[in-house]
């Protein structure tokens, strides 16, 4: 089976830079998305890594380093509107890859 | 503008009650997916679909009940036999799904299920 560990809440300030962990357990490996979810409305894709290393889509970034079954999303410059759930989901080894989801990190942003 | 469209937003069932939440997509996705989301938490997996007259189990699926004559058509059937399904149910779609590449899901807004 599959399983993600996220942290579940984070709390930030307005300009910073914050960094969301998820580390997962999966039999077979077919890539870590991150996807938000502001409260109560549809999940949006951010962010997919496929391979180790850093991928960078303006304020945000994603890693991920396979050999540590290790993955994080950084979000710069923080902004109000970044308030939201942040999931984590592998694609494993289901013949139709379906993804699993992390329970989610709650990411407060004050002023 | 194409997107994915769930209805109704909010939905109430009765005791013994069948009801049904419809999602429709005019993405020309082949994949489509079903999820239950409970408060603080992630995403669990009822049903998908690959392609049109094809659908699979997901992890929770004992309750529902899903078909897909159509490729753009996705409705979920919340049975009686589902004895705690206040949830909220996100319907969502990819291009195809078992594929290495990246496969993103769209989703909808949701569809809030309580029992009266």
């Amino acid at each position: 089976g599959q399983s993600l560990e996220q942290p579940s809440e984070v709390t930030a300030v307005e300009g910073a830079i914050v960094q969301i962990n998820c580390t997962y357990q999966t039999s077979g490996f077919y890539g870590l998305s991150w996807y938000q979810q502001h409260d109560g409305g549809a999940p949006t894709f951010l962010s997919y890594n496929g391979l180790d290393g850093l991928e960078e889509t303006g304020r945000f970034s994603s890693f991920l380093s396979r050999s540590d079954s290790y993955g994080y999303l950084l979000l710069q410059e923080l902004q109000m509107k970044d308030s939201a759930s942040y999931f984590c989901a592998v694609r494993g080894a289901g013949s139709a890859r379906q993804l699993t989801f992390g329970s989610g990190t709650q990411l407060t942003v004050l002023p | 503008d194409g997107g994915i469209t769930q209805s109704p937003k909010y939905l109430f069932r009765k005791e013994g009650q069948n009801v049904t939440l419809s999602c429709e997509q005019n993405l020309n996705h082949d994949a489509m997916y079903w999820y239950r989301q409970d408060p603080g938490q992630g995403l669990r997996l009822i049903y998908y679909s690959q392609i049109v007259n094809d659908f699979q189990k997901g992890d929770i699926a004992e309750g529902y009940s899903v078909s897909r004559e159509k490729k753009e058509s996705f409705p979920l059937t919340v049975t009686s036999a589902q004895k705690n399904p206040t949830a909220f149910y996100l319907c969502a779609s990819s291009i195809k799904m078992a594929d290495i590449s990246n496969q993103p899901q769209h989703f909808g807004d949701g569809t809030r299920l309580s029992i009266l």
